[in-house]
């Protein structure tokens, strides 16, 4: 099975900052990966699918690039709302495995 | 509105078992591959099962292979996920997803199941 890692496991952060997250697969999967967001008590939220197409509804100021095994996750402009978990998933081959997370909190 | 509604958590001793159902509104299931997700209190998300639209093809995670059957009735417009010889680590909130191909885009509110003597 695919493994993905993701770096960091979390990070403080300010409102206004500039914020990546980066999400690594063990093979090739091309650009088969989806970003979400997920806050406590909450079901996940997608974001970013096909590593770069910014899901309908989601602010401008989240976006994701790469393909092969490097990826990441970039927040242009941290607001306060974006303060939560962070996972990436990868589609290119069952089983569709996640990232381990990352979390964001308030510096 | 469209949503997903996961129903048949509870608490069951270790070898027990329990069936999960995700019932679909405002749209056609039929439509869509759908998948399980779990997350262990405090923990991160873990893939467990996915299942074709038609039904014909079936996936599990290693953790939960010979234990777990997903199937579906797209007559009811409803998941299932069927859990025999229930272990602790099963312990988690268990989410319904639909399968976009390439995304899970649309995630029901969860239902706990509870493994413990």
């Amino acid at each position: 099975a695919i493994q993905l890692t993701q770096s960091p496991s979390s990070l403080s952060a300010s409102v206004g900052d500039r914020v990546t997250i980066t999400c690594r697969a063990s093979q090739g999967i091309s650009s088969a990966l989806a970003w979400y967001q997920q806050k406590p008590g909450k079901a996940p939220k997608l974001l970013i699918y096909d590593a770069s197409i910014l899901e309908s509804g989601v602010p401008s100021r989240f976006s994701g690039s790469g393909s092969g095994t490097d990826f990441t996750l970039t927040i242009s402009s941290l607001q306060p709302e974006d303060f939560a978990t962070y996972y990436c998933q990868q589609f290119n081959s069952y089983l569709f495995t996640f990232g381990p997370g990352t979390k964001v909190d308030i510096k | 509105e469209v949503q997903l509604l996961e129903s048949g958590g509870g608490l069951v001793q270790p070898g027990g078992s329990l069936r999960l159902s995700c019932a679909a509104s405002g749209f056609t299931l039929r439509s869509y591959a759908m998948s399980w997700v779990r997350q262990a209190p405090g923990k991160g998300l873990e893939w467990v099962s996915a299942i074709s639209g038609s039904g014909g093809n079936t996936y599990y995670a290693d953790s939960v292979k010979g234990r777990f059957t997903i199937s579906r009735d797209n007559s009811k417009n409803t998941l299932y996920l069927q859990m025999n010889s229930l272990r602790a680590e099963d312990t988690a909130l268990y989410y319904c997803a639909t399968d976009r191909e390439g995304a899970y885009d649309i995630w029901g509110q969860g239902t706990m199941v509870t493994v413990s003597s």
